[in-house]
């Protein structure tokens, strides 16, 4: 268990909707990072959110936007959704910024969409 | 454009075998190197490399970073059927990219 846990766990929806995913990390963790994993494209960073603030942004696209609360959870939204953002949705936490990025992955969000 | 690129995708062996996963990369402003297992959910965390030549160790496992030629080794000695994973190498430059990843197979 590395301490940082996702809600919830198996998300299944149509196309054309929107879904929140939840994460929070680890105690005293201030960096939050998101990544999709799919079949096809491996993982692929999605964005990382330190103390608050936007740090650092890869391939995600504008119907998906983050944010993380003063609390330092941190919620993924996806919308109009389509057939290939079918994907696990992995959440990890790091103890501070970059560099000496020592990342801890929560359990994962399995969304379906159908 | 920033890569990773891990070799072989593939590779089966049988207990007590001594493995050599490849991991080069290309990415601006470097950071660090990780090295992760996935099993059947998270990936978990090996190891942290930032330092050229400096090996890491954790029992079987060892890596080393070699920040002139780019490329990284993860090393697994005496291998077990518990190794049976993906091994992962991410970079951290401007942002965090992942390699395909290595799919261990050890045989009994």
């Amino acid at each position: 268990d590395s301490g940082v846990t996702q809600t919830p766990k198996h998300l299944i929806t149509a196309t054309g909707q929107r879904v929140t995913l939840r994460c929070s990390p680890r105690s005293g963790d201030l960096s939050v990072y998101w990544y999709q994993q799919s079949l096809d494209q491996g993982l692929q960073f999605l964005i990382q959110y330190y103390n608050g603030e936007e740090r650092a942004k890869g391939n995600i696209l504008e119907r998906f936007s983050a944010q993380q609360f003063p609390d330092l959870h941190s919620e993924l939204n996806l919308s109009s959704l389509e057939l290939g953002d079918s994907a696990l949705y992995f959440c990890a936490s790091s103890a501070r910024d970059a560099p000496y990025n020592e990342q801890f992955f929560g359990p994962g969000t399995r969304l379906t969409v159908l | 454009e920033d890569k990773v690129v891990q070799s072989p995708l593939s590779l089966v062996v049988h207990e007590g075998d001594t493995v050599t996963l490849n991991c080069s990369y290309e990415v601006t402003n470097f950071r660090s190197l990780l090295w992760y297992k996935q099993e059947k959910k998270a990936p978990t965390f090996l190891f942290m490399l930032t330092s050229s030549g400096i090996e890491k160790k954790s029992g079987r496992l060892s890596s080393i970073l070699d920040k002139k030629e780019l490329f990284s080794i993860l090393n697994i000695t005496a291998t077990q059927t518990g190794d049976s994973a993906v091994y992962l190498c991410a970079v951290e430059g401007n942002d965090m990219r992942f390699g395909a990843g290595t799919r261990l197979t050890v045989k009994p």
